[in-house]
């Protein structure tokens, strides 16, 4: 079983509408989580940074962690074709002095989005 | 306003041969990191430098070497390529201190073929 598993889609949808990315995770040392956008041909772009279990929210985009279900969420309101990409999930766990994961990060799978006009 | 900076973008290799690929930051980041991303696995990472003068193995490290030159650049070796090692190769990088978890902020990636 991996530890982070994310719905991989492909997921279409009318420019507009709500959308709702999905994550869930084993490893309960987890306690970091992010939200990647991925162009294509490009890099992953951070989108979202979060810490505590609750929502956070960044103009269209809210990012919602919910650390009992070990399950995190991107819903991203009033869709645009430039929405269009693949968004992945990653998370890490509580860094320690003499530890060797400094600041390792475990990624979902992503999941492919397309907004059509 | 570079960020991290991959080179080259594309390159096509025999089996057997080798090569480096260079990554470069200016973001004054202590920490840097080299994934491979693959369909369907997601990006997983091979090798780190958690600060200047320090390398540890990722999670798929073998056939490849790394070296972090200076604080600003972290390359990337492959001794002898394997069609295996056919993928989009991400470096990445982290700022704050050692034990901070800021996240990464990442290259435009390498795509590499292996024949």
């Amino acid at each position: 079983q991996k530890e982070v598993e994310q719905d991989p889609g492909p997921l279409s949808v009318p420019e507009g509408a709500i959308v709702s990315l999905n994550c869930t995770y084993s490893n309960s040392a987890f306690q970091y989580f992010m939200w990647y956008r991925q162009y294509s041909r490009k890099g992953p772009e951070l989108l979202m940074y979060t810490y505590s279990s609750g929502n956070k929210e960044d103009g269209r985009f809210t990012a919602q962690v919910d650390k009992s279900s070990k399950y995190i969420s991107l819903f991203i309101r009033d869709s645009q074709p430039s929405d269009s990409a693949t968004y992945l999930c990653a998370m890490s766990g509580t860094l320690r002095a003499g530890g060797t994961s400094y600041g390792k990060l475990t990624f979902g799978q992503g999941t492919i989005l397309t907004v059509h006009p | 306003n570079a960020g991290v900076t991959q080179t080259p973008k594309f390159q096509v290799l025999k089996t057997g041969q080798s090569m480096t690929l260079q990554c470069a930051q200016d973001m004054n980041h202590n920490s840097m990191y080299w994934y491979r991303q693959d369909p369907g696995m997601g990006l997983r990472l091979i090798y780190y430098s958690a600060s200047e003068g320090t390398t540890d193995k990722g999670e798929v490290p073998n056939g490849y070497n790394v070296s972090r030159l200076n604080k600003r650049e972290f390359s990337l070796r492959l001794e002898s390529a394997a069609p295996s090692q056919t993928s989009v190769y991400f470096c990445a990088s982290r700022g704050g201190p050692t034990y901070s978890n800021q996240p990464q902020h990442f290259g435009d990636g390498t795509r590499l073929s292996i024949l």
